[in-house]
């Protein structure tokens, strides 16, 4: 089974701090991606990545960069944090064929800003 | 641009009555269809997916879905639930013949209550 580890389950930072969070999955997916989870809006998409090293803004990305130096992971980075940016972040991979390959997904990030 | 709605934010029902989420979508192109479901503290997982061939998709737990073009739509049902649907179900529409063309799409969601 595709296993989609994300480094924290629950987070508390500061406004201004610098966040990363981490995503790693274990079936040398090509794709990769960051969602933000909240309640009445759904998953909208922050960024992907179809390979090491690139990356395609998604609906979301102001606020936000990527960084995917290795296949198998994904950061996702809040550059200065904003308590706008408290939400649920989901990752996910997929094999290629992005448009028409079901996504596999981790846990989630619940993350704070205070 | 495409986009998606499910028409329902809420949906409640009792224990093994049968039940139908509905998404419809807009698109200019032909799309790829998914369900995913997520259950409480957890990440999604897919439900089912149409990407082309017969309409009426089988996924997993007892669900399907219908696949109709010219409405636009792919509800999703399930004749009889139990209390351990009850979770929240998405509904994705993708788009895109290359990686850095595609777009995914999620609907707002539709939460699933089953009550005794």
């Amino acid at each position: 089974d595709v296993k989609v580890t994300q480094s924290s389950r629950y987070l508390v930072k500061r406004t201004g701090e610098k966040v990363f969070l981490e995503c790693v999955q274990d079936m040398d997916h090509e794709n990769m991606f960051w969602y933000r989870q909240d309640p009445g809006l759904g998953l909208r998409l922050i960024y992907f990545s179809y390979d090491v090293k690139m990356k395609e803004k998604g609906d979301i990305p102001e606020g936000y960069s990527v960084s995917r130096e290795k296949k198998e992971r994904f950061s996702l980075i809040l550059e200065s944090a904003s308590t706008n940016q408290t939400s649920m972040y989901l990752c996910a991979s997929s094999p290629p064929g992005a448009a028409y390959q079901p996504q596999h997904f981790g846990d989630g990030t619940r993350l704070s800003i205070l | 641009a495409q986009s998606v709605t499910q028409l329902d934010s809420q949906v409640p029902v009792f224990e093994e009555a049968p039940v139908e989420l509905r998404c419809n979508y807009s698109s200019s192109v032909s799309v790829y269809l998914f369900w995913y479901v997520q259950y409480p503290n957890q990440g999604l997982q897919l439900l089912l997916k149409y990407l082309s061939g017969s309409t009426l998709v089988k996924g997993i737990n007892g669900f399907e879905a219908e696949f109709n073009k010219s409405q636009t739509s792919f509800h999703l049902r399930k004749p009889s639930v139990h209390i351990s649907d009850t979770a929240e179900f998405f509904c994705d529409v993708s788009v895109g013949s290359n990686q850095a063309g595609t777009a995914l799409i999620f609907g707002k969601g539709t939460t699933l209550s089953v009550s005794s």
